[in-house]
């Protein structure tokens, strides 16, 4: 069982819909949660962390954080073209672990 | 205000070769960390310093793999000799001190051995 998982997509969704990107993780202990954004042969950015079990929202960014079912998600409300890319999920407990990333496609 | 910088941005070298990336972190960030990426995977942590100290060296293979962050600033990152699974795009990012928080990511290094 991989550490930290996520759908590798592609995910597709129309432009001005919400996107919904999924994350699972295996260490009960872990206490941090990212979200990057990562353009093809870019660097990974950070969008959002969050902490504490519960919404955190960012613009047009929300995280949601449940630590019981080990689950963190991000939703993107009005999908613009140019957040296609994709999408990381890191999960800090002693070190920081990311996941494979899920390809998000916007789609004009 | 700079972000971080790597050198090179590319490399290909042929399997046995030598090869270091280096890399300067943002002004005042001392942490920073060496990841490796490959196609189609979330960044790997080869190594963490606090300073110039390694805190965390556990993923890094020390066969052939070195780092040193002598005056805790900038960092080179060596393998020695170089195989073919190695091609991959090391990352270097750096944060302020015991913070995984705001990790910022340099352009990396896409390295190809042949």
């Amino acid at each position: 069982q991989k550490e930290v998982e996520q759908n590798s997509g592609p995910l597709s969704v129309p432009e001005g819909a919400i996107a919904s990107l999924n994350c699972t993780y295996s260490d009960r202990g872990s206490q941090s949660f990212f979200w990057y954004r990562q353009y093809s042969g870019k660097s990974p950015e950070l969008i959002m962390f969050i902490y504490s079990n519960g919404d955190k929202e960012d613009g047009r960014f929300t995280a949601q954080l449940n630590k019981a079912s080990q689950y963190v998600s991000l939703l993107i409300r009005d999908s613009q073209p140019s957040d296609s890319a994709t999408y990381l999920c890191a999960v800090r407990g002693n070190d920081m672990r990311f996941g494979a990333g899920t390809r998000l496609t916007v789609k004009p | 205000e700079a972000g971080v910088v790597q050198s090179p941005r590319y490399k290909i070298i042929e399997k046995k070769q030598p090869v270091a990336f280096w890399c300067n972190p943002i002004s005042g960030h001392n942490t920073l960390y060496w990841y490796l990426q490959n196609l189609g995977q979330g960044p790997e942590l080869l190594i963490r310093y606090e300073n110039e100290e390694a805190v965390d060296d556990s993923q890094l293979p020390k066969d052939r793999f070195s780092a040193e962050r002598l005056k805790g600033v900038d960092s080179t990152l060596k393998i020695q000799p170089a195989e073919l699974g190695d091609s991959a795009v090391y990352l270097c990012a750096s944060s302020l001190q015991g913070s995984y928080n705001e990790q910022f990511f340099g352009p990396g290094t896409r390295l190809t051995v042949l």
